[in-house]
């Protein structure tokens, strides 16, 4: 069954250190999505994918980056680890269906806890 | 700025009463709208949607409206489980280069009691 998976799903770093949050998917799908969830701001969009090669800020990139090098992978880095950077972190993916909504397909999340 | 917000945190409803979630938007080029179900330690999975030239969507015990003078919507669920206790997400969406993204709102944790 296709499916998008997560790694690692629990993750304590240290401040300033430099840290890769990976998402692979077998839907093929062109889309993907990292989102940070923190309590009282739900989900709030970080980078953004639609395909190969592409990748978009969303509205708190600050501090993170995102690399597309192949369809499956979109791994998430945080440059140097702050604690605000604290929070659970979810991948999706999705297809344009180019009418109605694309269903977004999420993966099981990592939690970092950066000290 | 939020764009898209639940108001409520939490709700606690009996088992086979009906689940009332709210939600609120500001932005007017929404064109659809979705509910998301979120289980402890997994990713959220979507629920249902409405387009945002309709009022009212259903789907088995979900139902969604959408009133768009007060842009404003909610997810009803009748009769309710307790396999329905979970974080409930809101989200809006507006298509950016033919796909689309979302706007979510805070959550609400929806608890159903026996």
């Amino acid at each position: 069954d296709a499916e998008i998976t997560q790694s690692p799903r629990h993750k304590i770093t240290e401040t300033g250190r430099q840290v890769t949050l990976a998402c692979h998917q077998t839907w093929n799908h062109n889309n993907m999505f990292w989102y940070r969830q923190d309590l009282g701001h739900g989900l709030r969009l970080i980078h953004y994918s639609y395909g190969v090669q592409d990748t978009n800020k969303g509205e708190v990139s600050d501090g993170y980056s995102v690399s597309r090098s192949n369809t499956e992978d979109l791994p998430l880095t945080l440059e140097s680890a702050a604690s605000s950077q604290t929070s659970v972190y979810f991948c999706a993916s999705s297809e344009p269906s180019g009418r109605g909504t694309d269903t977004q397909y999420f993966g099981p999340g990592t939690r970092l806890t950066v000290l | 700025d939020q764009q898209v917000k639940q108001n409520s945190p939490s709700l606690s409803v009996q088992e086979g009463r009906i689940s009332i979630l709210n939600c609120d938007y500001t932005n007017s080029m929404f064109d659809y709208f979705l509910w998301y179900k979120k289980y402890p330690a997994e990713g959220p999975t979507f629920l249902i949607s409405i387009s945002s030239i309709k009022d009212k969507n259903e789907d088995g015990r979900f139902t969604v409206f959408l009133n768009k003078s007060a842009k404003h919507l909610s997810l009803h669920i009748v009769p309710s489980q307790p396999g329905d206790s979970a974080v409930y997400f809101c989200a809006a969406s507006a298509r950016v280069q033919g796909a689309q993204k979302l706007v979510f709102g805070q959550g609400t944790r929806l608890t159903i009691n026996p």
